[in-house]
């Protein structure tokens, strides 16, 4: 199968932590990717983890690869209301050629 | 810095009316994609390309056609526009696989279509 899937909704206070979460299907995919889409806007690359890394940080972002469960996470730490946006996390299989395969996305709303 | 450039917005048009959504990068990307994006539906590909004058069906392709004449640009074409057309569209690009660190895809910021 190649759904990749994610809670719709999350919904955060400023200044906590957010962590969003995505299962995916394919053990062989290489990389994978957090996208941010601002409303009324396109994707934009947020950050990407290769399949041999379990954890990437990035100044508040955090993105933890689980291999064994298919499971990947994105945290983001002191959420400011900028972060409100829709998250997709995405997945490039090995066999998919250049593909990706996106999950629905994960809209987060920051409350201030 | 590396662009996808959709030529519009924000479109409206008349159902019957033939629709050109056009997409143009300047990172010499060989692939290059449409989707469209509905509440609830996430992102659908409609058609992709991985060289010029070269296409492939995605997972929604009726009523939808492309092409690609030359490799920056990637044009959508909706023949015979309907209501349920009405959208947001996003065109992304990417390059072919090997190259090290993979960004995955370009996107650009969206054309939102009304069809009425």
């Amino acid at each position: 199968g190649e759904d990749v899937e994610q809670s719709l909704f999350l919904s955060v206070r400023e200044g906590d932590s957010s962590v969003i979460n995505c299962t995916y299907t394919d053990s062989s995919s290489t990389y994978l990717y957090w996208y941010k889409q601002e409303p009324g806007a396109g994707l934009q690359l947020l950050t990407y983890i290769f399949s041999n890394m379990d954890m990437k940080q990035d100044q508040r972002l955090t993105v933890l690869l689980n291999k064994k469960d298919k499971h990947l996470s994105l945290r983001i730490a002191d959420t400011q209301t900028g972060d409100s946006a829709i998250y997709f996390c995405a997945e490039r299989p090995d066999n998919a050629g250049n593909m990706l395969t996106f999950g629905g996305g994960t809209r987060l709303m920051v409350k201030p | 810095d590396v662009k996808v450039t959709q030529s519009s917005r924000y479109l409206v048009k008349r159902t019957g009316e033939k629709v050109f959504l056009e997409c143009v990068q300047d990172m010499d990307h060989e692939n290059m994609f449409w989707y469209r994006q509905d509440p609830g539906l996430g992102l659908r590909l409609i058609y992709f390309s991985y060289d010029v004058k070269m296409k492939e069906k995605g997972d929604i392709p009726e009523g939808y056609s492309v092409s690609r004449e030359k490799k920056e640009r990637f044009s959508l074409i909706l023949e015979s526009a309907s209501t349920n057309q009405t959208s947001m569209y996003l065109c992304a690009s990417s390059e072919t696989g090997g190259a090290l660190p993979d960004y995955g895809y370009t996107f650009g910021s969206g054309t939102r279509l009304t069809v009425v």
